[in-house]
Order: C-alpha cells, then structure tokens, then sequence
C-alpha cells in the first residue's frame, strides 16, 4: 500500500516568506509525528498528533512554527518568517495506535532551504 | 527532560568486522526502537524492543534491551557494505512520544 508521502520535496525560499509543508499519513494511522533534521544531525522532535486529542507541541522552537491536522489525515506544517537556521529537512512519520507495536513510518521528507 | 545519548558518534570498521553501538536514556523507557537511514534517505524502522533484559535477532543484527530499560545496544556481526548508514534509537518514556538519539554514523570499507 501507499506509504507516507510528502509535498514539496524541495523547497527554497528567501528569508522572511512563509512555507507550508504536507504531510499524508499511511491510511488508518492516528498518530502523526514532524521532525526537523540538520544535515549530519539528528532527528529534532517538533510535534505529535494522536488523534483527536491535543497535540504535542513541546517540540517547536519558536513561535513561527505551527500545525495542524485536517480530519485526522494530513498535516500541515507552516513556518512564518522563515530563518536561515530553519534550513534542513523536515520528516514526517505516522503510526499505528492503540497497539503495542506502534513503529514509524517516515516520509521522504521536505528539503527547505532559506535563502 | 528525557535525553537519550547514543555512542560512538561516528565508526568506520572494515567489511567483515563486528561493529556495536549503544543507547542510553536519562529516564527508565517503557520500550525503544531502532532505526536506520541509509546516506539521502529517510528512517526506516529496524526493530522494537519492550521487555527488560530482551534481546532479539535479525539475521547479522542483534539488539538488546537492558534489564533497567534505560540502555539498549545494536550489535551486527560481519558488517557488509550494505550496512552503511546511520543508526538511531528512539526512546519512549511511557508517553506516545520518542526521543530519537543522535545517532551513529557506520561506514564500512571493502
């Protein structure tokens, strides 16, 4: 079946413009997770959705960061403003709730480089 | 908060040599899960571990979680080329949300 995918892949834009990035999660996945990764780095933790319940924004590092989650499906990350510090690859990974087993699935991931 | 650290930060081994890296959490873990991303690529999902003192194999790979919870480690016997990539744990401290660690970067030479 169709994995999760993401749109754009590639995005670059001048410092101070907004970006929207997407996420379509696996079909049936309630849980919708956005990571942020510098190249060489690590996966940073941005935001977690589960469901209808509040998300998880522990992980946003600025005000300037914000999304959401339409019927339970895709996501949308929006950046306003954007910094050249906001360069890197934004991931996006959905699992399977309510079981024991709730591995990721990853995305391709958005490559966004501020100009 | 909860930090998760993983060692060593980088490993070159030459092909056919054992390569091991270990994953340590600040706070006892309900369960942590592996990950590798090959160079370009994104995280895809290696394994799952919940039980205290668990191991578990796949085929070369060997992961074990520690009898506390708060470590795990990765061990792959006789490293091939396809090996290479970055390997991440992920920890979860008994919320639905999982810390990633740094990761290690493993490069194997023919």
């Amino acid at each position: 079946g169709a994995g999760v995918s993401q749109s754009p892949s590639n995005k670059v834009t001048e410092k101070g413009k907004d970006v929207e990035l997407r996420c379509d999660p696996i079909s049936g996945h309630t849980a919708l997770y956005w990571y942020r990764q510098s190249l060489g780095q690590g996966l940073e933790f941005l935001i977690y959705f589960q469901g209808n319940s509040a998300p998880d924004k522990s992980g946003l590092p600025s005000d300037r960061f914000s999304a959401e989650r339409t019927g339970g499906s895709v996501s949308t990350l929006t950046i306003q403003r954007t910094q050249q510090e906001d360069s890197a690859v934004y991931l996006c990974a959905s699992s399977r709730s309510g079981t024991e087993y709730n591995e990721q699935f990853f995305g391709p991931g958005t490559r966004l480089t501020v100009l | 908060g909860q930090q998760v650290m993983q060692i060593p930060q980088y490993q070159h081994v030459q092909e056919g040599e054992d390569f091991t890296t270990y994953c340590n959490s600040s706070t006892t873990l309900s369960n942590i899960q592996w990950y590798k991303q090959r160079p370009g690529g994104h995280p895809v999902f290696l394994i799952q571990l919940v039980k205290s003192g668990e191991v578990k194999k796949q085929k070369r790979l060997t992961f074990q979680f520690g009898e506390a919870k708060k470590n795990s480690s990765l061990h792959i016997t006789a490293t091939q080329t396809t090996d290479v990539g970055t390997y991440f744990c992920a920890g979860d401290n008994y919320g639905q949300n999982f810390v990633f660690g740094p990761g290690t970067r493993l490069s194997v030479l023919p």
